[in-house]
């Protein structure tokens, strides 16, 4: 069975960081891209970042370049999400989710429930 | 990076069938078949239910139809049941290795 259990969030000033963690299990991990996608309170899904298979390749969305850095380590079958500079806007439910191959992410076939991050002084 | 245009909500009684339709561009919906839907029940994680435009995932019901036509992309649900009821959010591969999720859309089973 697939499992995604996503850590790390919490409370964090204006301009702080944080890192989340997403912890995988049922599935070989380095075949396939990760990604987390985020849900504000009350409003639709966003999708922030996507990282291949291999953690070779990365890609963002305009809102988070530059501020948060993805990563994962395969040999802990764990996806990363380090969070700097940030908004209030970047208050939300993050989903870490899985692609739908090692290079790809088409579309997300499993997701984990998600950690709270709520950005405010 | 703007968002899928879904409508807001949509209602049907049960039994009935409702489409849901999803507008993007041709950087987009209408550039590649990787248009995916996910329902959402409040306080859950979402759940695949159509990729590749008209693929159903294992265990997904065929009565979940979608379905595209140029940049807009639908969702039909024939037989309405109460279970139906939950946000709906399509979403699709965009250029330069992007994913774009519509605004969602509320179903009510009425």
């Amino acid at each position: 069975e697939v499992q995604l259990l996503e850590s790390g969030g919490g409370l964090v000033q204006p301009g702080g960081s944080l890192r989340l963690s997403c912890t995988a299990s049922g599935f070989t991990f380095n075949s396939y891209a990760m990604s987390w996608v985020r849900q504000a309170p009350g409003r639709g899904l966003e999708w922030v970042s996507a990282i291949s298979g291999s953690g070779g390749s990365t890609y963002y969305s305009d809102s988070v370049k530059g501020r948060f850095t993805i990563s994962r380590d395969n040999s802990r079958n764990t996806l990363y999400l380090q969070m700097s500079s940030l908004r209030a806007e970047d208050t939300a439910v993050y989903f870490c989710a899985k692609g739908n191959s090692g290079g790809h992410f088409f579309y997300f076939d499993y997701w984990g429930q998600g950690t709270l991050v709520t950005v405010s002084s | 990076q703007s968002a899928l245009t879904q409508p807001a909500s949509v209602s049907g009684s049960p039994g009935q069938s409702i489409t849901i339709s999803c507008t993007g561009t041709s950087s987009d919906v209408g550039g590649y078949n990787y248009v995916s839907w996910y329902q959402q029940h409040p306080g859950k994680a979402p759940k695949l239910m159509i990729y590749d435009v008209s693929s159903r995932p294992s265990g997904v019901s065929n009565r979940f139809f979608g379905s595209k036509s140029g940049n807009t992309a639908s969702l039909t649900i024939s037989g309405l049941q109460a279970e139906d009821e939950a946000d709906y959010y399509c979403s699709s591969y965009r250029i330069s290795n992007t994913q774009v999720f519509g605004g969602g859309t509320k179903l009510t089973v009425l």
